[in-house]
């Protein structure tokens, strides 16, 4: 099952950033922080991960808390074509398999 | 960054007959695949996880013996779905690991719909 928790739907105008917040507070110390988002009828596309310190990369930003029970994606200058559902997800900690379990994600909607 | 290549992408069977699907990793050797299936407007389920050459684990109330999977070598694994019904109509997403703590790479879906 899912190990977090966001928000169903946010939406966000165009060129302004957008703050996508996820709980995960049952995250073990080793545990990643994923994120990923899904277009419609696509499979999902990665956008960044993180253990306990912040992360750049072109595409995002992610910041989590130092106690790492949650955590925020930032996109700076939303466009358009960012309108998706964005999931955070950790990492099944029950098995050696390190499965990831999706839960409902956000939805998220940009605006001109 | 890493490709991870699925197809059919869209297949349409009769009732009765087996579809499979392939997914594989084209540029990185994928220790870990998993298996998901999404129905609409649902989020991802994850029905299988397996490593190469051994047994695909499957999740609760998954039925293995309906959705053969087979992860022979490190860059393909398949799902068969046997004897397909209306029910099994959905969304399978296959994705591809190199190892623990890196990140998934996800195939584009295969959208199955059974008449």
């Amino acid at each position: 099952d899912a190990k977090t928790t966001q928000p169903p739907s946010m939406d966000c105008a165009e060129g302004r950033a957008a703050n996508l917040p996820c709980n995960h507070s049952t995250i073990s110390g080793n545990e990643y922080v994923y994120w990923y988002r899904q277009i419609h009828s696509q499979g999902p596309q990665y956008i960044i991960h993180g253990l306990k310190n912040n992360e750049t990369n072109e595409m995002a930003s992610l910041i989590i808390t130092e106690d790492r029970k949650s955590s925020t994606l930032i996109l700076p200058h939303a466009t358009l074509r960012d309108t998706a559902v964005y999931y955070c997800i950790v990492p099944d900690r029950g098995s050696t398999l390190g499965r990831l379990y999706f839960g409902r994600g956000t939805q998220l909607t940009v605006w001109p | 960054g890493a490709v991870v290549s699925q197809h059919p992408s869209w297949v349409i069977c009769k009732s009765g007959t087996s579809v499979k699907i392939e997914c594989r990793s084209l540029d990185f050797q994928a220790t870990t695949m998993f298996w998901y299936r999404q129905f609409p407007k649902q989020s991802l389920m994850l029905m299988a996880t397996s490593n190469e050459g051994s047994k695909a684990t499957y999740e609760q109330g998954v039925e293995k013996d309906k959705f053969l999977i087979n992860h022979a070598s490190l860059t393909l694994s398949t799902l068969t779905v046997t004897s397909a019904h209306p029910e099994d109509s959905s969304f399978y997403i296959c994705s591809a690991r190199f190892r623990a703590n890196e990140k998934l790479f996800f195939g584009s879906g295969t959208q199955l719909s059974v008449l």
